[in-house]
């Protein structure tokens, strides 16, 4: 069965460094996403991003956020400057269409110390 | 704005059990709605879905939803509950016009005993 993959499965870094979190949605996927959730909080929506674009996005995706789709199968979501608040788990998903189910990947934890 | 309530943060049933777990939704227009699950260190696996239509909506692993418009419900339930559902549950909705952009319940924390 098709899945959403994601890596590093967990990943620490200092403060104010860069990072990159990598996704590799459905083949046959046009829309992608990224959710993050902080520890004890819920599930939120960062961005979407179809036909090399963003379509969506929440005021949580701020400048320091990014996404990109460097080639045909990789989705990218880059912290530019990371910050303590930055720590969570950060998903990506993908979907047929905008309108039909998202399949999410298993996450990566990110830490910042 | 929009928002998911799920009240209950931890359920705990026997194994065997039937289960339903509670969602609300507050929304100026009927949504999408969706059930998600995430067993640990795992991802959000998808256990079904409403669009339109059938007001029951069956899922994977035996579970089944009710959508109840006129109570904004969304509740979740299964008739016999087995240990591997242990897990953490989450009720999410999506616009009908951009069904994707998901608001998640804080989820609520399956626990089976055996």
């Amino acid at each position: 069965e098709p899945e959403v993959t994601q890596t590093p499965s967990h990943q620490v870094t200092q403060m104010g460094q860069e990072v990159i979190l990598r996704c590799v949605p459905i083949s046959n996927h046009l829309y992608f996403y990224w959710y993050r959730q902080i520890l004890g909080q819920k599930v939120e929506f960062l961005v979407s991003f179809y036909n090399n674009e963003i379509s969506e996005k929440s005021e949580i995706f701020d400048d320091q956020f990014s996404v990109e789709r460097p080639d045909g199968s990789n989705f990218t979501l880059k912290i530019r400057s990371t910050k303590l608040e930055d720590s969570a788990m950060y998903f990506c998903a993908s979907s047929r269409s905008e309108n039909t189910e998202a399949f999410f990947g298993q996450g990566t934890r990110l830490t910042v110390v | 704005a929009q928002s998911v309530t799920q009240p209950d943060i931890h359920i705990t049933v026997s194994e065997g059990a039937s289960l339903e777990l509670r969602c609300n939704y507050s929304y100026g227009a009927t949504p999408y709605l969706f059930w998600y699950v995430q067993s640990p260190g795992q991802g959000l696996q998808l256990l079904l879905k409403y669009f339109s239509g059938d007001t029951l909506v069956q899922g994977i692993k035996g579970f089944e939803a009710e959508f109840k418009r006129s109570q904004s419900s969304f509740n979740l339930r299964k008739p016999s509950v087995h240990w591997s559902d242990a897990a953490e549950y989450f009720c999410a909705v999506g616009p009908k016009e951009y069904g994707n952009k998901l608001v998640f319940g804080a989820g609520t924390i399956l626990r089976v005993k055996s």
